[in-house]
């Protein structure tokens, strides 16, 4: 079955660096890979979809890369801020959505 | 465009017990999702509805679990003879297949505590 993993360890970073988060894949190849962002209590909130025809996703300080052969997706939070400070999630899907593979989640800490 | 949302958000049973939890998705979104979430762990899929028909229902979802989509807009999750394994956060989610149809809305969900 499919495999998602994610840094369990929380990312600690100083304000205004850049942070990077690492989604690892196997047994599974997506039509898509999505990136969400969770606070506690709260329901995940989308943030950024990438395809698998795709290298490189930007949206504003966000930037996330997908590679199909590492079976790998990075998320970049550039000039981080402490309301960045949240849970990541990635998120697997085939070409018809009809369900989602979640990882466990990265918890990044952005100190001022 | 008033949002995912879900009810009860919070329920306290005894074990053996049934419960029934509500979702009521943006109104032009088709597609609906439940997934299960526990403390440390993404959320973790347990069905899909895209208008009433349940088109997708995890194999690790034991029978006691059923969700309905009746008329194609609000679902109802009903777990019978609860365990405590079955306390957890669950989500509903909902998406449109037309235009952005990728992007998955979700509710604040129901937190459930089986004692």
């Amino acid at each position: 079955s499919q495999k998602i993993e994610q840094n369990s360890e929380a990312l600690n970073i100083q304000e205004g660096k850049t942070a990077t988060l690492t989604c690892n894949y196997t047994n599974y190849s997506p039509a898509y890979l999505q990136w969400y962002r969770q606070d506690p209590g709260r329901g995940p909130v989308f943030l950024l979809l990438i395809r698998e025809n795709e290298k490189e996703k930007r949206k504003e300080r966000l930037k996330v890369t997908f590679d199909t052969t590492l079976k790998q997706s990075l998320f970049h939070i550039t000039a981080s801020q402490p309301a960045d400070s949240a849970t990541y999630l990635c998120a697997l899907a085939g070409y018809n959505f009809n369900k989602f593979y979640f990882g466990s989640g990265t918890k990044l800490n952005v100190k001022p | 465009d008033t949002g995912v949302s879900q009810n009860p958000r919070h329920k306290i049973t005894k074990r053996g017990q049934n419960v029934t939890f509500r979702c009521d998705p943006i109104s032009e979104h088709n597609r609906l999702y439940w997934y299960r979430q526990t403390l440390g762990q993404g959320p973790e899929f347990l069905t899909y509805f895209q208008n009433e028909a349940q088109l997708e229902k995890s194999r690790l979802l034991s029978d006691r679990f059923s969700a309905e989509r009746p008329k194609g807009s609000f679902s109802t999750l009903e777990i019978q003879r609860t365990e405590q394994g079955d306390s957890a956060m669950y989500l509903c989610a909902s998406s449109s297949s037309s235009g952005t149809g990728e992007t998955q809305y979700f509710g604040p969900g129901t937190r459930l505590l089986v004692l």
